[in-house]
């Protein structure tokens, strides 16, 4: 089974600043998919970023972007310009395709804090 | 994008008592669908997976004869929580896989309250 590890509970950073959550997860499989997940006070879990195994380059949104080390089995987001709405929980999660349903495997989470 | 409508947001019910929580994909269809509960200030814990037209598969541990899990429709599936109790409060949030690509959307959630 794959297990999914984020082993920040809290972060916190200053507005306009870069912070990165890390995320390292285990498993056996080739072929996988990775995301991270924010979930603001709201609860609505939001999709940051989606990466591909079977893609080297680094997937990038805005100013989110992953550091995806296949070898080492890490996944971590970097947060630029940190602003006050990204103030959330954070969820890294993997997904392996199969017949199962294409479950995904969620970390434990990093309660992100942007302060002023 | 793809939308996934849940319903109710919020409720409370009386121990013994049964609650419904729908989740509907309003802009495409959904063959599976996800069932997670959430404690606060924890991550999400996989109930079951909902395929569309046969039975759920729970993961171990869920009572499947206390979540009923019916996906009667390629765009709805509903959790049942029968008898309920107060430590069946929790906060519920369904999942659908995105057709056509790896992706997955979640409704906006379900707090339940049972008193």
């Amino acid at each position: 089974a794959q297990t999914v590890t984020q082993s920040q509970p809290e972060m916190s950073v200053q507005e306009a600043e870069t912070v990165t959550l890390s995320c390292t997860y285990d498993t056996s499989e080739n072929n996988y998919y990775l995301f991270w997940y924010k979930q603001p006070p709201s609860r609505q879990m939001i999709l940051v970023i989606r990466q591909e195994a079977y893609k080297q380059q680094n997937a990038t949104e805005n100013r989110f972007s992953v550091n995806f080390q296949k070898a080492a089995k890490s996944f971590s987001l970097k947060i630029s310009d940190s602003q006050l709405g990204d103030t959330a929980m954070y969820f890294c999660a993997f997904m392996k395709p199969d017949n199962a349903g294409n479950m995904l495997t969620f970390g434990g989470g990093t309660r992100l804090m942007v302060k002023p | 994008g793809a939308v996934v409508s849940q319903h109710p947001s919020r409720v409370i019910c009386k121990s013994g008592t049964s609650v419904k929580i729908e989740c509907r994909s309003l802009d495409f269809q959904a063959t599976t669908m996800f069932w997670y509960r959430q404690f606060p200030k924890q991550s999400l814990m996989l109930m079951a997976t909902s395929n569309e037209g046969s039975k759920a598969t729970y993961e171990q541990g869920v009572e499947k004869d206390k979540f009923l899990i019916n996906h009667a429709s390629l765009t709805l599936s509903t959790l049942t929580v029968t008898s309920a109790h107060p430590e069946d409060s929790s906060f519920y949030i369904c999942s659908a896989r995105e057709p056509a690509r790896y992706g997955y959307t979640f409704g906006s959630g379900t707090r339940l309250t049972v008193v």
